[in-house]
Formats: structure tokens, sequence, C-alpha cells
């Protein structure tokens, strides 16, 4: 069974440029997570899905960060425009509803100068 | 709101010892899934062993079992034969119950160094 995939790996802009993150969850996974972990720290969710519908973005930054679904499967993650502090690793998980894991993909590490 | 707190910010064993990594925790709820993850240097986040609240028996997979103590809010991971691929950082995560699609609430994490 193949994991979840993310892109690109590794991403450097400057300060006021967008950029935007990709997600591939694992087949059949109604939901997907994007969580923000900076350097030292526990990673902290950013927004959840359930199918096509967000569940949770109660901690998304809606001034920069956006995030779709669409059609319920690939997931984007788009910041505009991007600020110092919004140096992180982006990740994204997901889970089936029979299974209380949550299984993560590599990761996208974003440098902001 | 759930918080997680791991004590040990970084931790070193031998190889081939057993080491264990503490994890609290708080919450008002009753029904909730306790997670360890290992995040090696690639950054990969790995799934190493989940409880749930409701079951006492704690819960084993391998070289990994977990102390879950309910009523002091502690959840310690024991590592037995550790191998030098165990090192990575450590992170002890809440779930609430009552929907898998709940989110995750992560500990700061432990580094844990094996030593040849």
């Amino acid at each position: 069974e193949a994991g979840v995939a993310q892109s690109p790996r590794y991403k450097i802009i400057e300060k006021r440029q967008s950029v935007a993150f990709w997600c591939n969850p694992i087949s059949g996974h109604a939901t997907l997570y994007w969580y923000q972990q900076i350097l030292g720290q526990g990673p902290k969710l950013l927004i959840q899905f359930q199918n096509n519908g967000v569940v949770d973005d109660s901690q998304l930054p809606k001034d920069r960060f956006s995030a779709e679904r669409l059609k319920g499967v690939d997931s984007t993650l788009k910041i505009q425009p991007a600020k110092l502090e919004d140096s992180a690793v982006y990740l994204c998980a997901s889970s089936h509803p029979s299974d209380f894991g949550q299984y993560f993909g590599p990761g996208t590490r974003l440098t902001v100068t | 709101a759930q918080t997680v707190t791991q004590s040990q910010p970084e931790m070193s064993v031998q190889e081939a010892e057993t080491v264990t990594l503490s994890c609290t925790y708080d919450t008002s709820e009753n029904n909730y899934y306790l997670f360890w993850y290992k995040q090696p240097p690639s950054r990969q986040m790995i799934l190493v062993i989940r409880q749930e609240a409701y079951k006492q028996q704690n819960a084993t997979e391998n070289r990994f079992s977990v102390n879950f103590q309910k009523a002091a809010k502690s959840f310690s991971l024991k590592i037995s034969d550790s191998q030098l691929g165990d090192t990575a950082m450590y992170f002890c995560a809440f779930m609430k119950g009552g929907d898998a699609g709940n989110m995750l609430t992560f500990g700061g994490g432990t580094r844990l160094m094996v030593k040849p």
C-alpha cells in the first residue's frame, strides 16, 4: 500500500512570496490533516478535512494560509504572502474511518528568507 | 483543551539496553487514545504504538511497550534491546475518542540517541 505522498520536499522562498504544497493521502482515507512543525517542537494542526469538507480550521491563519481538497482526495496548502515565522516543516497525514491511527507523509521543509 | 508534556528533551542509551521515555497528559475526557510516534532525521513521522484509554492492558509492539497509568495520566514508552535505528525524535500524542477523525495533540518530543 502506498503511503502519504507530499511534494515538494524542500522549498526556499523570500518573505512576501507565495508557495503551495501538495498532498496525496493513502487510498481510501477520508480524513486528511495538515500540520505545521516548527523546529524543535511537536506538530500542530492547521486544518482537517473530512472528504472535501473542512472539519477544523481554527488554528489556520486565514489571512495568509488557505487549503483545499477538491474531489475529496488530493489537497493543496497555500501560503500567501509568506512570513519569516512560517519557516517550518509542513506535514500531511491521513486516516481511515475504522482506524484511529494517523499516517504521515515525508513533509515539506519550508525556509522563508 | 488537552495538553501533552514530555519532560525529557534528550536521552541516550547503549545499544541492546532498555530505555523508558516519559509522557504525561491533561484532559477531562474519559474516552481517548494515546500514541507514540517516531521521527527519524529523515522526518517521516512513523506510528510506533497506540493505546485505547478504555483498555487496561498495556499495548505491545515487538520491542516497544507502554506503561499506561490512566489515573495518573501517564503514558510511558519502553524500548527494549535498543538498536541504532531507534535513534530519532519520539513524540507522545493524544486524540479524543468518539470519532476516528479527531486531531492529534503532540508533546514537545524527546530526542533519543542510541550509542554503539
